[in-house]
């Protein structure tokens, strides 16, 4: 059975500090692993990874995935309140290539 | 607006009711997912289409959950016999399939609450 496993489960900062969240996960046919935010509605889209080692940055985040050791980690820097918010990983994969497998999430909560 | 839709938003049931969920996914998406998320949980994997084809359906799915695309566009969730553990939010995505790899948007959700 596909797995998806994300650490810490929760963590709390202060603005400016820098924050790494991690997902590891196992799931026949992988494909790619997917990055998103999601506040009190929907998630929303951050970032797709597909090779191994390429960093991907957008403004403060940044992300990079390791097909060899099975995991992600996206980057925060100089936090914000903005940036409160659960941060979950999907990696793409499964029977048919496509299914994306959510891990449980990490909360981040950002304080002034 | 051009993002992903669903309907109703909100959704209350009494058990043992059947109810219906639309979604229509961006127009030139070829892919669409149904998951369902509860309080404190990732979203889990129902099933998703590519096309009209339903290419993949989880085995946590029990028979009364049921999804279709007719024509490759819209696709509606219907769950039959509705019970208390059902109540969540009901989220659709879809994506532009290029390749092995794929972009997936959500939709704002459908949240049913069973009494």
């Amino acid at each position: 059975e596909d797995k998806v496993v994300q650490s810490p489960l929760s963590l709390v900062v202060h603005e400016g500090d820098t924050v790494t969240l991690n997902c590891s996960y196992e799931v026949t046919n992988f494909r790619s692993l997917l990055w998103y935010k999601q506040e009190k509605k929907a998630p929303t889209f951050l970032f797709m990874l597909t090779s191994s080692g390429i960093e991907k940055k957008s403004g403060r985040l940044s992300s990079i995935l390791d097909k060899k050791e099975l995991f992600s980690i996206l980057n925060i820097t100089a936090t914000q309140t903005g940036d409160s918010a659960v941060y979950l990983c999907a990696p793409a994969g499964g029977t048919s290539y496509g299914k994306l497998t959510f891990g449980q999430g990490t909360i981040l909560t950002v304080h002034p | 607006d051009t993002g992903v839709s669903q309907d109703p938003r909100h959704k209350i049931t009494k058990r043992g009711q059947n109810v219906t969920f639309r979604c229509d996914p961006i127009s030139e998406h070829n892919r669409l997912y149904w998951y369902r998320q509860t309080l404190g949980q990732g979203p889990e994997f129902l099933t998703y289409f590519q096309n009209e084809a339903q290419l993949e359906k989880s085995r946590l799915l029990s028979d009364r959950f049921s999804a279709e695309r007719p024509k490759g566009s819209f696709s509606t969730l219907e769950i039959q016999r509705t019970e208390q553990g059902d109540s969540a939010m009901y989220l659709c995505a879809s994506s532009l399939r290029t390749g092995w790899n794929t972009e997936a948007f959500f939709g704002q959700g459908t949240r049913l609450t069973v009494v």
